[in-house]
């Protein structure tokens, strides 16, 4: 069973980076892509991005001039940074595991909050 | 961005009944579509993937068909615990995006 759990500092400031990171417990996180989607009540459900453990990455393009994320195996870590937050941001945040053009293991998700 | 429309938005229905919600996508995408459920205070569970292939542990009311841009998902008989929401999501091309979800509701 793969469990991926969600971290990060809580409350964000406007302008400020978010920052979170996902760990798996699993075996190996190697031949997977690993992706973070978000879920607030104006948006709905949005893919922000992924990467694989080869540090290939895909962004949405509409967050992709303020997402950064990185990966590492040896940690079965990987992260998302996301600069110039706005209250627009707020939101949960999920990290998941990509699978058959879905995601089939999800973490319980970190509720961020972008605020002053 | 490839659009996914679900309907109804909510849908009433009791223990027993059949219910199928429809997702269109705004251009073709194959197969590539998946359905999720997801009940307040958890995350998305897969249920579909590649369109009618069902996850393992998922019990077998839920189906799911269709390729191109139109598809459904069934639940042959519902039961307490099927009530949640229910979002479609395309896995064809960057970005990937979702349906806005579809409520099932207790009759």
């Amino acid at each position: 069973q793969v469990q991926l759990q969600e971290s990060g500092p809580g409350p964000v400031k406007p302008s400020e980076t978010l920052s979170l990171t996902c760990s798996v417990s699993s075996d190996s996180i190697s031949s997977y892509y690993w992706s973070w989607i978000r879920h607030s009540a104006g948006e709905g459900l949005e893919w922000i991005g992924r990467i694989h453990t080869s540090g290939r990455t895909n962004y949405n393009p509409s967050l992709k001039s303020r997402v950064t994320m990185s990966i590492d195996p040896s940690k079965k870590q990987f992260s998302l940074r996301l600069s110039s937050v706005t209250a627009a941001d707020t939101a949960m945040y999920y990290c998941v595991r990509e699978w058959g053009a879905g995601f089939d293991y999800w973490g319980q998700g970190t509720l961020v909050t972008v605020s002053s | 961005d490839i659009q996914m429309t679900q309907s109804p938005s909510s849908v009433s229905a009791s223990v027993g009944d059949r219910v199928t919600i429809t997702c269109r996508a705004s251009q073709g995408i194959s197969s590539w579509l998946a359905w999720y459920q997801q009940k307040p205070g958890e995350a998305p569970k897969l249920l579909i993937y590649a369109a009618s292939s069902l996850q393992s542990g998922v019990p077998p009311r839920f189906s799911g068909s269709g390729s191109g841009t139109d598809f459904t998902l069934t639940i042959s008989s519902l039961q307490p615990e099927d009530f949640a929401t229910y979002y479609c999501q395309h896995g064809y091309s960057f970005p990937y995006t979702f349906g806005q979800g579809t409520k099932l509701e207790m009759k």
